[in-house]
């Protein structure tokens, strides 16, 4: 079946430093993928929709120059997390639909952030 | 968004089928049900939707009210590793063309425990 990955699944990194987050779709080509950020014992909350060819379509509320979304391929998009503070650390999420489909979309196994 | 409502929580006994309600009483007609499940630490997952009729597949069944304003999901022999957090979601499919449409909004879901 249709996978999509994500890496690294956890990092550690130091205040005001940058984490690059890949997500892959294994095995079909993905246009549109959506990031995630889910906080602990809380529901996932959409960040951004990453679009193939195009800019990324931020969410109210998400800062677009702190959370730089790269969609360059079909079947890669990737977030940075720019000058990362401890507030960033959290559980980040992405998921592809397969293009045309009206069934399921999936997610990686998603990405631990912890800023130090 | 069309909202839906479920249980915070929700008690089960391994090898007993457990049902987890959703209310959705603002639905339109052009929206699906969807459930997601999220095991502890990962990304979520997809388990079942449906439109109008009930519908079964290897992992649950899916019983839609006539009216359509609650569904029903149902594990018909919960194991240990259905412990996770169900998510119902409308989606509508006649939205944005392509891949856009496939944004997802999560609740707060409904833990579900299973007892050994």
């Amino acid at each position: 079946g249709a996978v999509v990955s994500q890496h690294p699944s956890w990092v550690i990194c130091k205040s005001g430093t940058s984490v690059k987050i890949e997500c892959r779709s294994l095995d079909f080509q993905a246009t549109t993928m959506f990031w995630y950020r889910q906080f602990p014992k809380q529901s996932l909350m959409l960040m951004a929709t990453s679009n193939e060819g195009s800019k990324a379509t931020y969410e109210q509320g998400v800062e677009k120059d702190k959370f730089l979304i790269n969609h360059a391929s079909l079947t890669l998009s990737t977030l940075t997390v720019t000058s990362a503070h401890p507030e960033d650390s959290s559980f980040y999420i992405c998921s592809a639909p397969r293009q045309g489909s009206d069934t399921e979309a999936f997610f990686g196994q998603g990405t631990r952030l912890t800023v130090v | 968004d069309a909202k839906t409502t479920q249980p915070n929580s929700m008690e089960s006994n391994e090898e007993e089928p457990v049902h987890l309600p959703c209310n959705h009483s603002t639905i339109s007609g052009t929206d699906y049900i969807h459930w997601y499940r999220q095991l502890p630490s990962q990304g979520p997952e997809y388990v079942i939707h449906g439109l109008t009729s009930n519908v079964n597949n290897r992992m649950a069944s899916l019983a839609i009210a006539e009216d359509r304003k609650s569904s029903t999901l149902i594990l018909h022999r919960a194991t240990l590793r259905d412990a996770a957090v169900y998510y119902c979601i409308l989606r509508d499919v006649w939205g944005n063309s392509g891949g856009s449409n496939y944004k997802l909004t999560f609740g707060k879901g409904t833990l579900l425990t299973v007892n050994p």
